[in-house]
Formats: C-alpha cells, structure tokens, sequence
C-alpha cells in the first residue's frame, strides 16, 4: 500500500516566519503535488513536480516555494507567512504509467497550519 | 478562477433518498476521478472516467463522463449514512508530457438515519 506522510498534523506559525512542510512518499513515483484546501473552494493545486529537481506552478503559486532534492521526498516553503495562508495542506503522490488515467492520487492526511 | 465547479456545495438528506452531484467545466480533461474525504484525512478514490460518455457503476454510486468530457456527474441511490463525507471531482489535463491534477470545489454530503 502506498503510504504519503506528511510530517506534521497541526502547525501553528506566527506572520512572517519561514514555514517549512515536508511530504515523503515510499512508492517510487515521480509526481508529486501540494494542494491546499479550504472550505468552498476543494482543493487548489500550488505546486507539482513530475521528476526530481522539477517543479511546474500550479494554480495559486503565490506566496510559495517548493523543493524535490529527492524522488520521495517533496517540501512546500511559505518564505513569509501570511494570515491568508492558514489552511489544510495536502500532499499527493502518483506512479508515472497510465497516469491519472488508471491511478489514483494517494493523499497524506494533511498538516493544518495556523498563522496568527 | 475554479476550473471544475461542483454543485450543490451542500446537501443534507434523509437515509434512502436518492441524490445526484454535479461537475462542470469549460476545460476537455482527459480522465476524471471522484474522491471521498472524511474528515482528518486526506481524500479516497472512489472511480476514473475516461472516454466520453461512459458510465461506472460503484454498488449504489453511478458516475458518468459527459460525452465531450468536460463535465461529470455522481448519482447515489438509496442513500446511507456511511455515504456522509466531502466528494470531490479530479480532472486531469496533459501538459508538457506530464499530468495536471485539478479538483472541484468539493460536495459536501450529510445522510441523516
């Protein structure tokens, strides 16, 4: 079974601090993605990497960074936290192969970040 | 911008009642997924369309993908209170050679017994 671990459940930070959340999956897939989450709106993709050293923006970059120095390893940077970035954080993974077309986004079980 | 709107955002039944959930887009994906999320945990797959016009049948969950792939529905019949949770629809586009997951604004489902 896959298993997508996010490294911490609840985050409280506090405005402008460096925020740093790390994600590590143990199946060997090259994509990887960061969504945050928020009521109203599902899930809004931030970033993706499709391959080690490879990051593709995805829909509300802003604000973010992200890093893929390994394959299983993937971390999403908030340089200056803001109070607009309180949310769930959602971390996926996904084989390569047919792609969505056959294979399901294993999930973490998110990291809810406070900033005050 | 919300590439893939769902509808309605909320929906609270009665056990046995049927439902239908909806999920629009103006973008051709070329599969869309269904996921259930419950709460403290990250979201399931349920099911994955891919041609157009076809229908997948989960026991009482039918899914269909609309014949031009831009939109999909969840029907549940005879709903059960195990069927409460966030269900989120997926589109995946490709992109560079490589795949773009992006998901609805989420349904979400409450079945009272």
């Amino acid at each position: 079974d896959v298993k997508v671990t996010q490294s911490s459940r609840y985050l409280v930070k506090r405005t402008g601090e460096k925020v740093f959340l790390e994600c590590v999956q143990d199946m060997d897939h090259e994509n990887m993605f960061w969504y945050r989450q928020d009521p109203g709106l599902g899930l809004r993709l931030i970033y993706f990497s499709y391959d080690v050293k490879m990051k593709e923006k995805g829909d509300i970059p802003e604000g973010y960074s992200v890093s893929r120095e390994k394959k299983e390893r993937f971390s999403l940077i908030l340089e200056s936290a803001s109070t607009n970035q309180t949310s769930m954080y959602l971390c996926a993974s996904l084989g390569q192969g047919n792609g969505p077309n056959n294979s399901p986004l294993h999930f973490g079980n998110g990291t809810r970040l406070t900033v005050t | 911008t919300q590439l893939l709107e769902q509808s309605p955002q909320f929906l609270s039944i009665q056990e046995g009642e049927n439902l239908t959930v909806y999920c629009n887009s103006s973008s051709v994906f070329s599969s869309l997924q269904w996921y259930r999320q419950e709460p403290g945990e990250g979201p399931v797959l349920l099911v994955t369309v891919v041609t157009g016009g076809e229908v997948k049948k989960l026991k009482r969950l039918t899914f269909q993908f609309g014949d031009a792939r831009k939109d999909s529905s969840l029907h549940i019949t005879a709903a059960q209170p195990g069927d409460t949770g966030l269900y989120l629809c997926a589109g995946a586009l490709n992109s560079g050679g490589y795949q773009k997951v992006t998901f609805g604004t989420g349904t979400k489902l409450q079945v009272i017994p």
